[in-house]
Parts: C-alpha cells; sequence; structure tokens
C-alpha cells in the first residue's frame, strides 16, 4: 500500500532558529495534509495541499507541496517553544476518507 | 474540546475483560474512524465508517469490534487483548464528499492491557 516516508524523525533547535521537515513518497500523492500533536495532545489539522507545487503559508509555517506531487515539506521560521510537538503528514488517498499518515518528526525547541 | 469527544480519556484492563470505547463527534460529520498511536509508530487506521457503513476494516484482529449506531456515535469493543494492544486509541471525524478538509481528532484513549 501507499507508504509515506517523513524524515527527520527528531530535530531539536535553538528558540529562534529554523526548522523543516519533509515528506516523501515514490508514488504520486493524492492530497497533503499536515497535522501537529503536542505532547500527550491529539492530532490537529493544519493545512491541505491539493495542487502540484502549491505552497500555503500560515504566520511563520510554510508548506509545500513538490511539482510531481511526491514530496512536501513544512517549514518553521525562528520557531518558539509553542512549536513543541510532532509533525505529521498524511496522504489523503483514493479510497473513500482514508489518510495514511507519515511516522511524524518530533520537534523539540530549546529557550 | 475538538467536536469530538472519547471516553474514558484512561482505561486499565486485563487480558480476559470485555471494555468498550466511545467516540461522539457533534460536528455533523459523515464519516467517523478508529486509529491507533503506538510509540515509534505511525498511526496506524483500523475503521473507518461513512453514513454508518464500514467501508474500510485494515485486517485489524477480532478481539477488536466496531460499532456505528448512527452518524454521530462511533465505539471500539474490546475483548480479550493483548499486551501488545497498549497503545493510544483515537477516534476522528471528517466530512467527506465535498467537505474533504482535515480529520478532526478526540483526545483518545489511553489503553494499558495487563
Amino acid at each position: 500500500g501507499q507508504q509515506v516516508m517523513q524524515i527527520p524523525q527528531y530535530q531539536h533547535v535553538q528558540e529562534g532558529e529554523d526548522f523543516t521537515t519533509y515528506c516523501n513518497s515514490s508514488t504520486t500523492l493524492s492530497n497533503i495534509q499536515w497535522y501537529k500533536q503536542r505532547p500527550g495532545g491529539h492530532p490537529v489539522f493544519l493545512i491541505q495541499l491539493v495542487k502540484s507545487g502549491e505552497v500555503k503559508k500560515q504566520k511563520r509555517l510554510t508548506f509545500q507541496f513538490g511539482e510531481a506531487k511526491k514530496n512536501s515539506s513544512l517549514h518553521i521560521t525562528a520557531t518558539q517553544t509553542t512549536d513543541v510537538g510532532t509533525y505529521f503528514c498524511a496522504d489523503k488517498g483514493t479510497s473513500y476518507g482514508k489518510l495514511t499518515f507519515g511516522q511524524g518528526t518530533i520537534l523539540t525547541v530549546h529557550p | 474540546e475538538t467536536g469530538v469527544t472519547q471516553t474514558p480519556r484512561h482505561l486499565v484492563m486485563g487480558m480476559t475483560n470485555k471494555k468498550s470505547l466511545k467516540c461522539e463527534q457533534h460536528l455533523g460529520h459523515n464519516a467517523m474512524y478508529w486509529y491507533k498511536q503506538s510509540a515509534k509508530k505511525p498511526l496506524e487506521l483500523m475503521f473507518v465508517y461513512s453514513l454508518e457503513e464500514r467501508v474500510e476494516n485494515n485486517s485489524v484482529p477480532s478481539r477488536f469490534s466496531p460499532e456505528c449506531p448512527n452518524s454521530s456515535h462511533l465505539f471500539l469493543h474490546l475483548h480479550t487483548l493483548q499486551p501488545e494492544d497498549s497503545a493510544l486509541y483515537l477516534c476522528a471525524s471528517s466530512q467527506e464528499r465535498g467537505g474533504g478538509y482535515g480529520y478532526t481528532f478526540g483526545s483518545g484513549t489511553r489503553l494499558t492491557v495487563v
């Protein structure tokens, strides 16, 4: 079945540094969704990307969908301690409602 | 509150027990899901219900039995579980067919099998 690979698994940054997580697939992704899960919490939907080459921004977060729709990235500018958590990408496949998640990137921000 | 409520938040059960997890969504969504989240593993889709009909069963062992009596409620019945079934069980809902945006997750049930 569809596999979505996410790297890195862990990332430690100093507050103020930038952070990027990458999502890759060997096959074409349908729609990419990004989620954030705070420690002890549940995944919260951030955004969906649909079109090839699409770029969306939410304040300090920038989301990109690759031209070939086989990869996606989430970039955070000037991290803050409130950014800590696990960031997941997920492929919204063609099967009805099915969402396949990557392994997630655990972000730690040191003050 | 996310609009998706799960109970109980924590559950400890023996391997011979029978228990049920409950999920209720107040968002008017037409699809509901059970996911399992274990340490160091991706979120694993277990079951999908669309308009109260099960459309996906991801090779889940029969000791897990879902039930969806209406579009707002979803249950996961548990019996004779194994210690490796200990995990966070997450319920989610979404609006498919015209909505198609993100899933809304509940806070989860932290299950420990002893």
